[in-house]
């Protein structure tokens, strides 16, 4: 496997289910991220992990629970969603330092679908 | 606050045509990113603009950047129907606890028609 995998490719969820997204990177990233991209809306960052440690939530519904459990693998964890979080949800990862550069390399993305 | 504006949001040209996207940023900020999203597909980077002057190119898209004008410019040359996709532009943003983010543009859509 090489870049950034993504799994499942697809996923349809009752509201009441429990699901998780996974992310795997194989570029020896040491930050990774996730994003929430609808349509007809800009990419909106999730998540940021660095070092495995989390640094940034931007006011995520608690419905999605993120795990890193090293730098080469993130989660997000899914329960009693809502249809509007029916989306292509895409995982990220990059470099930060001390090369930076910090151009970030997206995986395939889950197409989430909430019924 | 960061912010990235993109125009236009939508272009549909011809082939052969030249044209050009334009993202405006609104603070200073080190880096550009231009990335395509074909449909249903996930992102890929294009160019990443370094610093002030910076010109990259590939094929039929050249990248520029102006950071004093905080303005950078995706221009097409002779347009073909393979570069139809959303572009995005995204600019990075070092946050208190010196994290780097990417604030993104709300994407170009272009379409290319024979």
């Amino acid at each position: 496997e090489t870049g950034v995998t993504q799994t499942p490719r697809h996923l349809v969820m009752g509201m009441t289910n429990k699901k998780s997204l996974k992310c795997e990177q194989h570029l020896g990233h040491n930050a990774m991220y996730w994003y929430k991209q609808s349509a007809k809306k800009p990419l909106e960052l999730m998540f940021v992990y660095n070092f495995k440690e989390q640094t940034e939530n931007n006011s995520v519904p608690s419905r999605f629970s993120p795990e890193c459990p090293n730098s080469s693998h993130l989660f997000l964890h899914l329960h009693t969603l809502q249809p509007e979080d029916s989306a292509l949800y895409l995982c990220a990862s990059s470099q930060l330092y001390p090369r930076g550069g910090y151009e970030q390399y997206f995986g395939p993305g889950t197409r989430l679908t909430v019924t | 606050e960061l912010k990235v504006e993109q125009n236009p949001l939508f272009l549909s040209m011809q082939e052969g045509k030249n044209y050009t996207i334009y993202c405006n940023y609104s603070t200073t900020s080190d880096r550009l990113y231009w990335y395509r999203q074909d449909p249903g597909k996930s992102l890929e980077s294009l160019f990443v603009l370094l610093s002030n002057g910076a010109v990259k190119q590939e094929g039929r898209l050249m990248a520029s950047l102006d950071t004093k004008a905080r303005l950078s410019t995706l221009h097409i040359t002779a347009a073909v129907h393979d570069l139809s996709a959303t572009y995005f532009c995204a600019v990075d943003r070092r946050s208190l606890d010196s994290n780097y983010q990417l604030i993104w543009g709300a994407g170009t859509k272009l379409i290319i028609k024979p």
